[in-house]
């Protein structure tokens, strides 16, 4: 069965802090690994995708990692600030087709508060 | 670009009672999916449209729920009757039918079931 599972739970830091979210899956076979940011009463927004060639890849002070030996994966953020404040979603796509929405397995998400 | 949108943006209702969603995607992304996302948890798959076709409903619970997606474009979800556990949000999001092209997310419908 394909999971994918992120930690911590919840997570809060003072603003200015760097953070490290965590995210690790048994989805087979492996397309891709997206992680999202879903602000409070909003939909998620994508952060980045990677597939099994990029081991990092960045969107401003957000970097994602991945180890396609361990199944890892984790999001970076660098000098957080209290817009940063929202849950932290990982998601794999599973699967060669053109398909993605059938094949996404979506963590139960990392809820990250930002204090001042 | 425009964005995903979705109304109502919050609905309360009774058990038994019937309820819709609505959803328009971006425009030219032929596929288009309804979530369900329970707080604290992450989205749940129920439907994927490609164009008007279903490519996945394994996860709908088709006593109750329905979905259309007519002329391919935009999309209803319907829950009829409503129960306790259907409290959620219910996320519309659509993308490109290209392998890892991101889905862009509505805001969703926040529903209460009493």
């Amino acid at each position: 069965k394909n999971q994918v599972e992120q930690s911590p739970q919840s997570l809060i830091i003072l603003e200015g802090k760097n953070c490290t979210l965590q995210c690790n899956y048994t989805v087979s076979p492996f397309s891709n690994l997206r992680w999202y940011k879903q602000d409070t009463g909003r939909g998620p927004v994508s952060l980045t995708i990677m597939t099994f060639s990029e081991n990092t890849k960045s969107n401003g002070r957000y970097t994602a990692t991945l180890d396609a030996d361990t199944k890892q994966s984790s999001l970076h953020i660098t000098a957080s600030q209290l817009s940063d404040s929202a849950s932290y979603i990982c998601v794999v796509s599973a699967g060669t087709n053109n398909n993605a929405g059938n094949m996404l397995t979506f963590g139960g998400g990392t809820r990250l508060m930002v204090k001042p | 670009e425009a964005g995903v949108a979705q109304s109502p943006r919050y609905k309360i209702i009774e058990k038994r009672q019937s309820v819709a969603f609505w959803c328009n995607p971006i425009s030219g992304h032929a596929t288009l999916y309804w979530y369900q996302q329970i707080l604290g948890q992450g989205p749940k798959l129920l439907i994927q449209f490609q164009n008007n076709g279903v490519v996945d409903d394994s996860q709908l619970p088709k006593d109750r729920f329905s979905a259309e997606r007519l002329k391919g474009v935009d999309s209803t979800l319907k829950i009829q009757p409503a129960k306790l556990e259907d409290s959620a949000v219910y996320l519309c999001a659509s993308s490109l039918v290209v392998n890892n092209s991101p889905l862009h997310f509505g805001n969703g419908t926040r529903l209460t079931v009493t």
